[in-house]
């Protein structure tokens, strides 16, 4: 079974670019997380989907930021316009149960962005 | 706000010796703990979850514990191998106590070497 994936694995853009990272998760798992580490920093979480409706999106930093999960499947996380505090790596993670709040989160690789 | 620790940032053992990895939070209101490991450039891999009703976990040569009234929880690894080195990151899960969201609270992990 494929674990979580993501694309791209890097990405360097300039200052008030537009970025948009994918994320396919585990085929059936219905919880999708977004998550990310700045430098020196711990990781953080973003947000977090069941299906196709954001549950909580009490972690996204500002409105720079829209995730998307059209169909209940993979998501998309777009940074418009970025800016040089955006750099970090963007980890996805997905869970399968209803239950989700005491279920695995399975993590992917991550992206790095890195914004010039 | 949940706040995780890991003590130490940084450990550094010879092959074969028993060691013990420290994670202490300041909520005790979660649903569950999680310990992963991340190797250089790669995703998150899940170790252990321990649900807040459970005391411990055993996986193989790991064995995780809970103490929720001291917001402590520790990964042991027994006779350790160069294979284990790898950043440990333990994750605080979601809070019932209405204070937290939906995803997981991680400390900054522990940067784990074994010599040969």
């Amino acid at each position: 079974e494929a674990g979580v994936t993501q694309f791209p694995s890097h990405s360097v853009i300039e200052k008030g670019q537009t970025v948009t990272l994918r994320c396919d998760p585990i085929s059936g798992h219905d919880n999708l997380y977004w998550y990310r580490r700045v430098m020196g920093k711990e990781i953080k979480f973003l947000l977090h989907f069941v299906k196709e409706s954001k549950q909580d999106e009490s972690g996204m930093p500002n409105n720079r930021f829209l995730a998307e999960r059209t169909g209940g499947t993979y998501s998309t996380l777009k940074v418009q316009p970025a800016e040089l505090e955006d750099s970090g790596v963007y980890f996805c993670a997905s869970s399968q149960r209803q239950d989700f709040l005491t279920d695995t989160q399975y993590f992917g690789p991550g992206t790095r962005l890195t914004v010039l | 706000k949940q706040e995780v620790t890991q003590i130490p940032a940084a450990l550094s053992v010879p092959e074969g010796e028993n060691l013990v990895l420290n994670c202490s939070f300041t909520d005790s209101a979660i649903y569950n703990l999680q310990w992963f490991r991340q190797d250089p450039g790669k995703g998150l891999t899940s170790l252990l979850l321990i649900q807040s009703s459970q005391r411990e976990q055993t996986s193989g040569r790991l064995n995780a514990s809970l103490d929720k009234s001291s917001g402590r929880s520790t990964l042991y690894i027994a006779a350790s191998q160069p294979g284990d080195s790898a950043t440990y990151l333990c994750a605080g899960g979601p809070m019932y106590s209405g204070g937290g969201a939906d995803g997981l609270t991680f400390g900054k992990g522990t940067h784990l070497i074994i010599q040969p």
